[in-house]
């Protein structure tokens, strides 16, 4: 698609239960990013995926967060055991090629967790 | 110390002035620079590149000192849409963006 598309826009959990968000990137995009941001604008960089590969999990929370790509599905992030921090808005973002220097990320429209 | 310092605001601006906001970044490896716009917590959206010899996009005037480590942005003849939050982004290498935690500009008549 001309967009990356994300789902569920709103999702509500209780402490302790399972999220899983789904992104599609926009087609012809190669690499996949999700970002996590929580009050006050502050976004925190999670993951990315060239194709179907892990590129940088270097913000990842080890324990309970897991993502893929895999082909001819959409992306996902699963958030196993949620807690009353992970109350946030998940930002999927996907880009060309993702080598240009100036090359935009483009952002779906996100998905807003409350975890209660 | 974040990566990305931005003014928080708001930067309350009468219609048709000219305001003005910086950015400064810590990580001297960094390679690329833009401005985003984020409304009321939607999806970011790219509003221009940042470019080291500075460049203008219409109403819109973006500059980076790489020496003092900070970007700025302009706008002139402030609209009522121009009402965003306005997020300074950085990208070293690998592909990652590191955000400042945005400028919010409220435009008034």
């Amino acid at each position: 698609g001309e967009e990356v598309a994300q789902t569920p826009k709103h999702l509500v959990r209780g402490e302790g239960q399972k999220a899983k968000l789904y992104c599609a990137p926009i087609k012809g995009h190669s690499y996949v990013f999700w970002y996590q941001q929580v009050l006050k604008n502050e976004f925190k960089f999670l993951i990315s995926f060239q194709n179907e590969n892990v590129f940088d999990e270097t913000g990842m929370p080890k324990e309970r967060f897991s993502a893929k790509c895999l082909p001819n599905s959409p992306c996902s992030l699963e958030i196993q055991a949620t807690k009353l921090e992970d109350s946030a808005v998940y930002f999927c973002a996907s880009s060309q090629t993702g080598w240009t220097d100036q090359e935009t990320q483009y952002f779906g429209p996100g998905t807003r967790l409350l975890v209660l | 110390r974040k990566e990305v310092e931005q003014d928080p605001g708001p930067f309350n601006v009468p219609e048709g002035a000219t305001v003005a906001f910086n950015c400064t970044y810590s990580n001297s490896a960094s390679q690329s620079f833009f401005w985003y716009r984020q409304d009321c917590r939607k999806e970011p959206k790219l509003l221009m590149s940042v470019y080291s010899s500075g460049n203008e996009d219409g109403r819109f005037t973006a500059q980076l000192n790489r020496a003092s480590q900070y970007i700025s942005l302009l706008i002139r003849d402030s609209k009522l849409s121009d009402s965003a939050t306005y997020l300074c982004v950085v990208k070293a290498a690998g592909n990652k963006l590191t955000f400042g935690g945005g400028t919010r500009v409220l435009v008034k008549p």
